[in-house]
Formats: C-alpha cells, structure tokens, sequence
C-alpha cells in the first residue's frame, strides 16, 4: 500500500459525461500528480500541484482540469468524455521537491474510466 | 527532448533464475533520479527501486540492483532469484531534479516461469 488513496476504483459511464476523479496522497506529501494510462499512448504525465498551485502541466487536454484543495486532496475533473479518454487514471504524490525523498513519486491504486 | 526507451517488450525467465531488464535514456540534464516501477496485473504502479545520478554507487533493494551506467545512459535492472510473484510490466522513469514529470519507457512484460 502506497498509501496514496484514489476513488472510484472504476467508473463507467456515457460520451459526453463528466466525471471527477478523488486522491488523497500520502500523509505530509505536498505534492499531487496526475498520470494517465491508455493502451496506445502509454504512461503519460497530466498535471503537478504543489501545495495547493498548479506546479507543472504535461499533456492534459483542455477539456481537463484539476485542483489541489487546502487539506491537499486533489481532483482530477475530466468533462465532453469521448471514447478516446478511456483509460486508467492514476495520482500520485512525493514529500517536498528536495533529495532523492522528494523526487520519489508514489503511485495509487488508480481509477479506472471506460467511456461508453 | 527527453526519452527513455526500454528495447525488450518481453521477456521470461525461470523461478529461481537471474534476469535482467534494459533501459536507456536520452537526456542533457545533469542531475536527475531513475527509478523501476513495477506494474503486476492489478495495474497498480509499485516502486521497485530509485537511483540518483550524481551517487556512483548502484542502487539496490533486496533481490533487485541496477546497473547504472551515466556515460553511457544506461539503467538496466537485474532480479536475482525471480518467484512467480515478480510476473508483472517493468517501467524504467526518469525525472530531472526540481520537475514534476516523471518519463516513462514503453515497459517490458516480465514472465516468471515456474
């Protein structure tokens, strides 16, 4: 247990939906990522917030937002779903960005998103 | 751009046996961290073990060690006595110091054979 909790586990639902992906990362970690995982494109880097501000952005597409709340929580809001966004949603979070500790990115369990 | 390639979609070994996993990487940065995540068929993403550029010294954690060539940018992860446990996606990242993205490799599946 990596101790980065995300809910829900899975989720269906229809083309044109929205949905709001949960994680807590782990206890005193400030900093959240967003990770997704398709069969095609492979691991790929969403969006950092550290501390409560957005940190880094990768390739999140603008139909995708997230936020990083006071108690660190983080959301990952995902809007106009297409098919193409099925995939399996992963955060993760790491200590302060110093030292081997704080660039160690732990990973939860993941949301699984298939858009029907 | 940074990449990291693993160029072994798949490999298999018997229980008890050695093997070891390749991964390169292309970078101009000087300090940065490598890591092996493991994924098993739960397709939860499992830390395996990390290594920091500047430390010479190979990283290892138990059955498994690296083989941290920074020359020649190299990564590679060997696993000592293999049980059926280890079966699962190999992921070698590489994340420069002070960023927040880690980049991933294509993964190479792992079989342990009993």
């Amino acid at each position: 247990d990596s101790g980065v909790t995300q809910t829900p586990k899975h989720l269906i639902t229809a083309t044109g939906q929205r949905v709001t992906l949960r994680c807590s990362p782990r206890s005193g970690d400030l900093s959240v990522y967003w990770y997704q995982q398709s069969l095609d494109q492979g691991l790929q880097f969403l969006i950092q917030y550290y501390n409560g501000e957005e940190r880094a952005k990768g390739n999140i597409l603008e139909r995708f937002s997230a936020q990083q709340f006071p108690d660190l929580h983080s959301e990952l809001n995902l809007s106009s779903l297409e098919l193409g966004d099925s995939a399996l949603y992963f955060c993760a979070s790491s200590q302060r960005d110093r030292g081997i500790a704080g660039n160690t990115i732990y990973f939860g369990e993941g949301s699984w998103l298939t858009v029907v | 751009a940074q990449t990291v390639t693993q160029s072994q979609p798949e490999m298999s070994v018997q229980e008890a046996e050695t093997v070891t996993l390749s991964c390169t990487y292309d970078t101009s940065e000087n300090n940065y961290y490598l890591f092996w995540y493991k994924q098993p068929p739960s397709r939860q993403m499992i830390l395996v073990i990390r290594q920091e550029a500047y430390k010479q010294q190979n990283a290892t954690e138990n059955r498994f060690s690296v083989n941290f060539q920074k020359a020649a940018k190299s990564f590679s992860l060997k696993i000592s006595d293999s049980q059926l446990g280890d079966t699962a996606m190999y992921f070698c990242a590489f994340k420069p110091r002070g960023t927040g993205k880690l980049i991933f490799g294509q993964g190479t599946t792992l079989q342990v054979k009993p």
